[in-house]
């Protein structure tokens, strides 16, 4: 009964190929994040939607599209890929009061080759 | 906009001493703070959060944090260290607009 699932757990392709990352949850929750750690461990937030609607877009490159069918899953589309998107992609989610609990997924280990 | 500055980005502690990390934050209005814990190879799992309710925050595994509004810090101890503690620990700040700013991370490592 895993709260927050991400898939696949491991990913390594070859630059200029398109990737996707899948993210489920099932708590419930109406809000949904995308954040990714680098090599140095620094954590930034990429995207969040709330009831399958957009209300964070950081700077991040056009490359990359968030997809929300519904408000338990927010999938990560990743067109081609470069060497510098090497990084631990993290779903997470939380209650729709901002000040709740962010609830992190395992993350995908993505590495372009 | 909100930051958050942890010092150190190592900490070595002995089993059975104190475990003090450090979080300093920056925030235009009053913030929610977060202590995380990432063990190797997993996901971040919430240590504790302070939202104005007290200024002394406990949270699981023994870990309290105090609030300090004047010297805008949000530190973490834990009395004791016991091995099971070796992890990442991100300090992170929001200001109610969904978004987490987290800090650097601090690398706890514990000797025998």
């Amino acid at each position: 009964d895993t709260a927050v699932s991400q898939t696949p757990k491991y990913l390594v392709t070859q630059m200029g190929n398109d990737k996707s990352i899948k993210c489920e949850q099932n708590l419930g929750h109406d809000t949904m994040y995308w954040y990714k750690q680098d090599s140095k461990k620094f954590l930034k937030i990429m995207f969040s939607y709330n009831n399958k609607e957009l209300i964070i877009n950081e700077t991040v490159p056009n490359r990359f599209s968030p997809k929300s069918p519904d408000k338990a899953h927010l999938n990560l589309h990743i067109n081609s890929l470069e060497l510098g998107d090497s990084a631990v992609y993290f779903c997470a989610s939380s209650p729709d009061r901002k000040e709740e609990t962010q609830y992190f997924g395992p993350g995908t280990r993505l590495l372009v080759l | 906009a909100q930051s958050v500055t942890q010092l150190g980005s190592h900490v070595s502690v002995s089993e059975g001493a104190l475990v003090l990390l450090r979080c300093n934050y920056s925030s235009s209005v009053p913030p929610y703070l977060f202590w995380y814990v990432q063990y190797p190879n997993q996901g971040l799992q919430l240590l504790l959060k302070y939202t104005s309710a007290a200024t002394l925050v406990k949270g699981i595994n023994g870990f309290e944090a105090e609030f300090k509004k004047s010297e805008t810090s949000f530190h973490l101890t834990k009395p004791s260290a016991h091995m099971s503690d070796a992890a990442e620990y991100f300090c992170a700040v929001s200001d109610g607009d969904y978004k987490l700013s987290f800090g650097a991370g601090t690398t706890v490592t514990v000797r025998a």
